[in-house]
């Protein structure tokens, strides 16, 4: 089955302890990105990858590192998480054929920092 | 500055037509999406618009307006199910950068 799977889907941790949140797809799709989502402003791009060991600053970067080793990967790493960084995360993926970006999203990752 | 704006929150009765609008100011423009999002789920691609005119896909269409900066979604035949939030995004260039608006709370009643 064609899917982006995220581990873990809910996390609660304490400010300044690092962590990964993992992203995997397996339908081979070159672009990739992370998302949060919190109410009122809703969807706002971390960080994307066009492909392996290419990746750019979304809007709001500021507290996240990525890296694309691999193609099917795509972790997002907190070196030092903060209560801020409370929030609904999406990865999602797309075979960025020209220009199109369909984009298949996992199912969230529900992260709160105490 | 980059800007999306949708309304907030939206209601219509099962069977209605309902438009949704999204006016967009970006630094460049490489098509606008929609997505649903249902309570608690992900996001599901609705539609891609990148050149002028009406996109139609069942029951859900799409408009899109270049010059005007001007989008809306439109949905025919409204049922329970369709309650949810629409998403409108735009990749502001040839890359990956996309930008989303808030989201419009879309609530069907019977």
């Amino acid at each position: 089955e064609a899917q982006v799977t995220q581990n873990p889907r809910y996390l609660i941790t304490v400010t300044g302890k690092k962590l990964t949140v993992t992203c995997s797809q397996n339908m081979n799709h070159e672009y990739m990105s992370w998302y949060r989502q919190d109410p009122g402003l809703g969807l706002r791009q971390i960080y994307y990858s066009m492909n392996v060991e290419v990746t750019d600053k979304g809007d709001v970067p500021e507290g996240y590192k990525v890296s694309r080793k691999e193609k099917r990967n795509f972790p997002l790493i907190l070196e030092s998480p903060s209560p801020n960084q409370t929030s609904l995360y999406f990865c999602a993926s797309s075979f960025p054929g020209q220009g199109i970006y369909e984009q298949y999203f996992g199912p969230g990752t529900r992260l709160t920092v105490t | 500055g980059q800007n999306i704006d949708q309304p907030t929150e939206m209601t219509a009765t099962e069977g209605a037509i309902v438009q949704i609008n999204c006016t967009y100011q970006t630094s460049g423009f490489n098509g606008l999406f929609w997505y649903q999002q249902h309570a608690g789920e992900a996001p599901t691609f609705l539609s891609y618009n990148v050149l002028d005119g009406l996109e139609e896909k069942g029951r859900f269409s799409s408009f899109l307006s270049r010059s005007k900066g001007y989008s809306y979604l439109l949905l025919k035949e409204l049922q329970m199910k369709d309650s949810a939030s629409y998403l409108c995004a735009v990749s502001d260039n040839q890359g990956g950068k996309l930008i989303f608006g808030q989201g419009t709370e879309l609530s069907v009643k019977p």
